[in-house]
């Protein structure tokens, strides 16, 4: 069964700093992997898709890396700012289990001005 | 144009009732997927439509739980006999077809609370 796990947890930073969100999967066989967005009370806001032969996707100070070999990724904020205060969910798409998403638990993210 | 809308945003039942939440997927997407996040957990599967049919529903727990997609857009869930256990926030996605390279659109999620 795969499993994905988001390290760390909970993650407090001042503003203007970069940070990294981790992201380990124990299946490597994947089409996908997409990173979320969720604030208090919210949907799920997709940030980035990397297919399974991508490296990286990059959008504005957002950048996620692929390494599916190895099962993992990590999302790369910069310059952080209290509006990137959310919780940050990765989820995994399966070459073996169809459409669906497996989810990590998040890392929430408290950016302090 | 308008993104994935789930109705209704919060549900508060007893235990017992049969409820039903629907979601209205984006316009175009055939697949369409619903989710059950309970608090400090991501989601997890519930079942998954490409047009009218499910594809795969093994993530139901158990036959209290039930979803129709009749005219291949609209989907509703429905749960009889409703446990405690089964409040959560019930998340609805969609995309373009079920090609793997597809992303899933969610909407705002449908918070059930059964007393």
């Amino acid at each position: 069964k795969q499993e994905v796990t988001q390290i760390p947890a909970a993650l407090s930073v001042p503003e203007g700093e970069n940070l990294v969100l981790n992201c380990s999967f124990t299946d490597s066989a994947i089409y996908n992997l997409q990173w979320f967005r969720q604030d208090p009370g919210k949907g799920l806001t997709s940030l980035l898709l990397i297919q399974s032969s991508q490296r990286e996707q990059t959008s504005g100070r957002l950048n996620a890396s692929l390494d599916k070999s190895s099962g993992r990724s990590t999302l790369y904020i910069a310059a952080s700012q209290p509006g990137d205060s959310a919780t940050y969910l990765c989820a995994v798409r399966l070459e073996t289990s169809g459409s669906r998403l497996t989810f990590g638990e998040g890392t929430q993210l408290t950016v302090n001005p | 144009g308008a993104g994935v809308s789930q109705t209704p945003s919060n549900k508060v039942t007893e235990k017992g009732k049969y409820v039903e939440l629907r979601c209205d997927p984006i316009s175009g997407h055939t697949a369409l997927y619903w989710y059950r996040q309970s608090l400090g957990q991501g989601p997890e599967f519930l079942i998954y439509f490409q047009g009218t049919g499910a594809a795969d529903d093994s993530g139901l727990p158990n036959d209290r739980f039930f979803a129709v997609r009749p005219e291949g857009s609209v989907s509703t869930l429905k749960i009889q006999r409703t446990e405690r256990g089964d409040s959560a926030v019930y998340l609805c996605a969609s995309s373009l077809s079920r090609r793997s390279y597809n992303e899933q659109f969610f909407g705002p999620g449908t918070r059930l609370t059964v007393l």
